[in-house]
């Protein structure tokens, strides 16, 4: 039963155009909800998160939307750049606080 | 100041052989969780510390992995007799939590286990 999925396992874009990045997820009791990025042999990195009483966070060039009502959120990148090629993914936060995560999509930034 | 970190970073044990994987989470972090992550998957959830106690270890796959935090600070998650299907890279993060709230997990670099 995967409770948070990301259904695209890769994602190609050209350096300056807009990345976006999918997430649904089943539960709706999850309310906080967060985006990293992880590079080969390291650890996930934190980028954005997003409570459920907002439907809008902006961070630089990262921005998340939350639409509630479809289970749904998105990470927009923009401009891409070489440096954001990287595994991303989604995560919810449940009641007891441990992160329940998508399977990543694997986005790539061409020059 | 320093990020979690963790240790080794890679081990490679037999099958059969105890391992023990070592977290040193960021400085006054309370809440300490401990992730797995299978190859080409998210990390998933094994259990959580808030201080020393344990409080959730629901998702420790069997009953030969057992984590301890004994003074709140430097949690060692172990694994007894290891299996192949243990392999995996082992991920542990921290947070400021105490209860309540949401609030961001900070992860280590992970420590990848192979069992031959």
């Amino acid at each position: 039963d995967q409770q948070v999925k990301q259904n695209s396992p890769s994602l190609s874009v050209q350096e300056g155009r807009i990345s976006i990045l999918n997430c649904d997820y089943t539960n709706s009791m999850f309310d906080y909800f967060l985006w990293y990025k992880k590079y080969p042999a390291e650890g996930p990195t934190f980028l954005i998160s997003i409570s459920s009483i907002k439907d809008k966070n902006e961070d630089g060039r990262f921005t998340v939307f939350l639409n509630k009502s479809a289970k749904h959120l998105s990470l927009h990148i923009v401009p891409s750049q070489p440096g954001d090629s990287a595994v991303y993914f989604c995560a919810a936060e449940n009641q007891g606080g441990k992160l329940i995560f998508g399977q990543g999509t694997e986005l790539s930034v061409k020059p | 100041g320093a990020g979690v970190s963790q240790s080794p970073r890679y081990k490679v044990a037999k099958r059969g052989q105890d391992v023990a994987l070592r977290c040193d989470p960021i400085s006054g972090h309370v809440s300490l969780f401990w992730y797995q992550q299978a190859l080409g998957q998210g990390p998933e959830f094994l259990t959580y510390f808030q201080n020393e106690a344990q409080l959730d270890k629901s998702g420790l796959p069997s009953d030969r992995f057992f984590a301890e935090r004994p003074e709140g600070s430097v949690s060692t998650l172990k694994i007894q007799r290891t299996q192949q299907e243990d392999s995996a890279v082992y991920l542990c993060a921290s947070s400021l939590r105490d209860w309540g709230g949401a609030d961001t997990q900070y992860f280590g670099p992970g420590t990848r286990l192979t069992v031959l």
